[in-house]
């Protein structure tokens, strides 16, 4: 198992520009999350998602869309990139209360 | 405002030494977490407390739910420096079930050889 995949692992904007952060899991997870890691505010999170076709917002949501079409993906899609959002983010899978994260990416919006 | 707090949020200690890291709260929580997380990778979990007063071990590290299920702590003996890392707690936001995760600011762990 490959685990919790996500890419870019690194990735610089524009204000302005759109992106998607990529994110797959095979481990037949129903649960998937976003988050972002600031300096000095731990993990947030951005958006979440309890099985294929369903998604719900999270503490942040603000500047993010996400979409589940398949159980092992759930891309993260910016819009128009802001500097407040340069950041780390990453994405888990979560089976009963074991979550599972990937190793990030991280985003500079210039 | 942060539902969990931790602290202290940075640690600097010689390799050999005991220390303890805390996380507080002014809510009930129905469980609480603990994550280590090294730079340049996501959080691993390290444990999971349900019931008040717990008490949990892995290796080095004991993990203790208070009581009231609003704070916990991390104790590690004999520090080494395979331990330096971002501690983070975490626990369910009561009012939706288990689907949102809060997590506390962490506590920077550096262990010095």
């Amino acid at each position: 198992n490959a685990g919790v995949t996500q890419t870019p692992k690194f990735q610089v904007l524009k204000t302005g520009q759109s992106m998607t952060l990529q994110c797959a899991q095979d481990m037949n997870h129903e649960y998937m999350s976003w988050y972002r890691q600031d300096p000095g505010m731990g993990l947030r999170l951005i958006h979440y998602s309890v099985g294929a076709g369903i998604t719900d917002q999270g503490e942040v949501p603000n500047g993010y869309n996400v979409s589940r079409s398949t159980t092992e993906d759930f891309p993260l899609r910016l819009l128009s990139a802001a500097p407040s959002q340069t950041s780390v983010y990453f994405c888990a899978s979560r089976l009963t209360d074991t979550q599972y994260f990937g190793p990030g990416t991280r985003l500079t919006v210039l | 405002t942060q539902l969990l707090e931790q602290s202290p949020q940075f640690l600097s200690i010689q390799e050999g030494e005991n220390l303890t890291v805390y996380c507080n709260s002014s809510s009930v929580f129905s469980s609480l977490q603990w994550y280590r997380q090294e730079p340049g990778e996501g959080p691993v979990l390290l444990v999971t407390v349900v019931t008040g007063g717990e008490v949990k071990k892995l290796k080095r590290l004991t993990f203790q739910f208070g009581d009231a299920r609003k704070d916990s702590s991390l104790h590690i003996t004999a520090a080494q420096p395979g331990d330096t890392g971002l501690y983070l707690c975490a626990g369910p936001i009561s009012n939706f079930g288990n689907e949102k995760l809060t997590f506390g600011t962490g506590t920077r762990l550096t262990i010095i050889p």
